[in-house]
């Protein structure tokens, strides 16, 4: 039973054009969504991330859009580097007694072909 | 870099075996995760400490165990290895934050690998 879903595995995108990954969610007691991105043989790096509170956050090239009502949430990468080539998660948490775990989609691979 | 160290960066061992994953957070974080990353699979959620104690659980086997220790650094310890348990294994820290919305900054992993 997967609460957060990336359903594309990948992506191709031309350099300097938009890339945009999504994810669903099915749990409504998410109120906390971040964006991860991973290189090869490296750990998760934190992208930019979004309260439930929020529709929008930009962070430079990066926006995370939030649609609660639709349980679906996007990064918009603009313009697209080859450097951006990676593997991108979408991870949700919500709050409850102190803890805080994150649960993950599988992931979109990003191509950005120069 | 995140500053959050794992060691070792490679483990391989043999089925039956115990090995000991270190965890050390970044500075001032009070809260340690674990996570699992299967081939194929997205990041699991193991185990979570808070400032010593154990504060959730997800999916972590029986044969598996963590601490956190006085000064912080967190021990993940896997026992009785399967070939299954072969994965890359992630530690994560967070600063505290009452609302809970904590963004989690995550080390380099310990692959392993288990023949």
């Amino acid at each position: 039973d997967q609460q957060v879903k990336q359903n594309s595995p990948s992506l191709s995108v031309q350099e300097g054009r938009i890339s945009i990954l999504n994810c669903d969610y099915t749990n409504s007691m998410f109120d906390y969504f971040l964006w991860y991105k991973k290189y090869p043989a490296e750990g998760p790096t934190f992208l930019i991330s979004i309260s439930s509170i929020k529709d929008k956050n930009e962070d430079g090239r990066f926006t995370v859009f939030l649609n609660k009502s639709a349980k679906h949430l996007s990064l918009h990468i603009v313009p697209s580097q080859p450097g951006d080539s990676a593997v991108y998660f979408c991870a949700a948490s919500f709050f409850y007694s102190g803890n805080t775990p994150l649960v993950f989609g599988k992931g979109t691979r990003l191509s950005v072909i120069a | 870099d995140s500053g959050v160290t794992q060691t070792p960066k490679h483990l391989i061992t043999a089925t039956g075996q115990r090995v000991t994953l270190r965890c050390s957070p970044r500075s001032g974080d009070l809260s340690v995760y674990w996570y699992q990353q299967s081939l194929d699979q997205g990041l699991q959620f193991l185990i979570q400490y808070y400032n010593g104690e154990e504060r959730a659980k997800g999916n972590i086997l029986e044969r598996f165990s963590a601490q956190q220790f006085p000064d912080l650094h967190s021990e993940l310890n896997l026992s009785s290895l399967e070939l299954g348990d072969s994965a890359l294994y992630f530690c994560a820290s967070s600063p505290f934050r009452r609302d809970g919305q904590e963004t989690q900054y995550f080390g380099p992993g310990t692959r392993l690998l288990v023949l």
